[in-house]
């Protein structure tokens, strides 16, 4: 079974469309989770770290389901410009060790 | 955020060539870097996972007499692609991180990339 998985999508929405990304990992033991960014042929950027209380910025929302061992990315009122794919982070802590999702491809059309 | 550079951007070569990426922390000082490839439509590959002073860990399937990394400081790590061939073409990505207190992991802070073409 694979530390991260995402659903590689993709999710083609209409603008101004809210979309929902979540990410299931494995190990009960992760401590640190993120979303990353990543647009074609262009290093990963970090979204936003998720935190246990859940966390938002601008329009994106970040949740983490410690119980279900799932985080999720809400976002609403889609642009064009987000259209990308979106990494799945999670760290072992100790373990110093990152572990990433596949992604989950965002087309937003007009 | 911190910035990570890699240098070159882009190369190209003869096969059975060597070539050097760099990757260098330019604000803070990394404790671990780590090594990517990505091909075309593919995800992020974790090739290795590199702490100053120390040997580089690889992942399994990567050959570590082709890709040779050296992580001399703790802003710098640089990454050989020995005898380059055709199949070793690729997006090469370098990140750094920091180890925060209580043994958490910052955010990797991720390079803008080396791109890779062996002729």
């Amino acid at each position: 079974r694979k530390e991260v998985e995402q659903d590689p999508g993709p999710f083609n929405v209409p603008e101004g469309a809210t979309v929902a990304f979540n990410c299931t990992y494995s190990n009960s033991a992760s401590q640190s989770f993120f979303w990353y960014r990543q647009d074609c042929r262009k290093e990963p950027k970090l979204l936003m770290s998720v935190y246990s209380s859940g966390n938002e910025d601008g329009r994106f929302t970040a949740q983490l389901n410690r119980a279900s061992q799932y985080i999720s990315l809400l976002i609403r009122d889609s642009k064009l410009s987000d259209s990308a794919t979106y990494l799945c982070v999670v760290n072992l802590g100790n373990f110093n060790k990152f572990y990433f999702g596949s992604g989950t491809k965002l087309n937003v059309k007009p | 955020g911190a910035v990570v550079s890699q240098h070159p951007s882009r190369v190209i070569c003869k096969s059975g060539t060597s070539v050097k990426i760099e990757c260098r922390s330019l604000d803070f000082q990394a404790t671990t870097m780590f090594w990517y490839r990505q091909f075309p439509k593919q995800s992020l590959m974790l090739m290795a996972t590199s702490n100053e002073g120390s040997k580089a860990t690889y992942e399994q399937g990567v050959e570590k007499d082709k890709f040779l990394i050296n992580h001399a400081s703790l802003t710098l790590s640089t990454l050989t692609v020995t005898s380059a061939h055709p199949e070793d073409s690729s997006f090469y990505i370098c990140s750094a991180t920091a180890e925060l207190a209580g043994g958490f992991y910052n955010e990797q802070f991720f390079g803008p990339g080396t791109r890779l073409t062996v002729l």
